[in-house]
């Protein structure tokens, strides 16, 4: 079964601490990319990764980071730094073929709670 | 830069009523347009897509039309159910770069 996986469905964070969100996808797709949603509110990009051992920042990377070891993964880590990381972040990925106009498709999504 | 717009919600419909969301997007070139739509806790799931100018996506009794001389591509149903109560978001990307989304459009279909 083809898709994209993230884990878990809910994490809760204590103040002053990094937490790391995992996106894992089996669809052999090159490009990846995390989108944070804030209740009520549009999606919004928060890095991306077009291929391994590469990645872009999107417009709202402050306090996060990623990696990109293996075409399959891309974590997400929300630091300290990261005043506000309550919202619904959403991992998504696309095969660039064709120009970039294949489909993206999005894994179910993990919510991020400050306690 | 590339853009997306679409019509702010909450859109508030009667069972079986007709439904439209419209949507129209700026870019260079020729882009491929979706619509995805998202229900309550979940992550967004394509509807349709489009790739070129006069194509007409649809799926599940929604449809769009890519529209090159209007830059728009706008969603609609003729009978709308409960079920499809949900957020409804237009993208559009024109290469290798990242999608770019409308804000998103709520839709609460009564009985």
């Amino acid at each position: 079964d083809g898709g994209i996986t993230q884990s878990p469905k809910y994490l809760f964070r204590k103040e002053g601490q990094n937490v790391t969100l995992s996106c894992e996808q089996n669809l052999n797709h090159d490009a990846m990319y995390w989108y944070r949603q804030d209740p009520g509110q549009g999606l919004r990009l928060i890095y991306y990764s077009q291929i391994v051992n590469d990645f872009q920042k999107g417009d709202i990377a402050e306090g996060y980071s990623v990696s990109r070891e293996k075409k399959e993964s891309f974590p997400l880590t929300v630091t300290s730094a990261q005043k506000n990381p309550t919202a619904f972040y959403l991992c998504a990925s696309r095969s660039p073929s064709r120009g970039g106009r294949e489909t993206q498709y999005f894994g179910p999504g993990t919510r991020l709670l400050v306690l | 830069g590339d853009s997306v717009t679409q019509m702010e919600g909450p859109v508030t419909l009667s069972e079986e009523a007709f439904l439209t969301i419209n949507c129209t997007y700026t870019a260079t070139g020729y882009p491929s347009l979706f619509w995805y739509v998202q229900y309550p806790g979940e992550g967004l799931q394509l509807l349709l897509k489009a790739t070129k100018a006069d194509d007409k996506g649809s799926n599940k009794g929604f449809e769009a039309t890519y529209r090159k001389e209007t830059t728009s591509f706008h969603l609609e149903k003729g009978s709308v159910q409960v079920s499809d109560s949900a957020v409804y978001f237009c993208a559009s990307v024109g290469g290798n770069t990242p999608l770019v989304f409308g804000k998103g459009t709520r839709l609460s279909v009564i009985a």
